[in-house]
């Protein structure tokens, strides 16, 4: 079952903050957020491991709460390169089988 | 350093064929993961290889099949196309499962 992501959309001027939230069903072992822009792949930005570990490659925020089965991601001080789709990966093994939600599309103006 | 390649970019199939879609992964990576992005939505899982098995499935029929060489290159290969089956196939890589994923830039097939 795919996660719920929330907001479908959200529209920011540059420097505002927002949060996206992702809300699964299951155990979760991992959760995975990703970004993908009009016509690219899905760039990976952070995984938060069950336990409290993070690894990100990018000044973006996150948090995980195992027993809600609940990730949030924070987009704070948001520039324009933020722009683009967020979509969470929640796994419930350690290889990493994503289930993908709808994705949130973020449009940040000047 | 050279990220997930896929081949070929575009493609266009007439209801009924058969595709095969290539991948090599990231240096470094052995665990190559195929999804199915239709327009407007996410990324849903196929399957996962790793030392050459099939680790993990998703909900796709049986039409849809891997392979993985021992170099960690995979290829998807769909049987009896359906317009249905029209979509962005990306491949991701990584390294057992605890890192993220790097995706292919992925192939669109077209089913006509």
């Amino acid at each position: 079952q795919q996660p719920v992501q929330s907001p479908q959309a959200v529209i920011l001027r540059e420097g505002e903050d927002a949060v996206i939230n992702c809300s699964s069903s299951k155990a979760l072992y991992s959760v995975h957020w990703y970004r993908q822009k009009h016509g690219e792949a899905p760039v990976f930005l952070m995984i938060l491991l069950k336990g409290g570990e993070q690894k990100g490659h990018e000044k973006i925020s996150a948090s995980f709460n195992e027993k809600k089965q609940q990730s949030s991601l924070y987009l704070t001080a948001s520039q324009l390169s933020y722009s683009g789709t967020y979509f969470c990966g929640p796994a419930t093994d350690s290889w990493g089988k994503l289930q993908f939600g709808a994705g949130t599309q973020v449009v940040v103006t000047p | 350093d050279a990220g997930v390649t896929q081949s070929p970019t575009h493609l266009i199939k007439t209801r009924g064929q058969q595709v095969t879609l290539r991948c090599s992964p990231k240096s470094g990576h052995d665990t190559v993961s195929w999804y199915q992005q239709a327009l407007g939505q996410g990324p849903q899982f196929i399957f996962q290889y790793y030392e050459e098995e099939e680790r993990q499935r998703g909900n796709f029929p049986d039409r849809f099949s891997g392979h993985q060489f021992p170099n960690y290159s995979s290829e998807l290969n769909v049987n009896a196309l359906l317009l249905g089956d029209s979509a962005l196939y990306l491949c991701a890589s990584s390294y057992y499962g605890d890192y993220g994923y790097t995706f292919g830039s992925g192939t669109r097939l077209t089913v006509v």
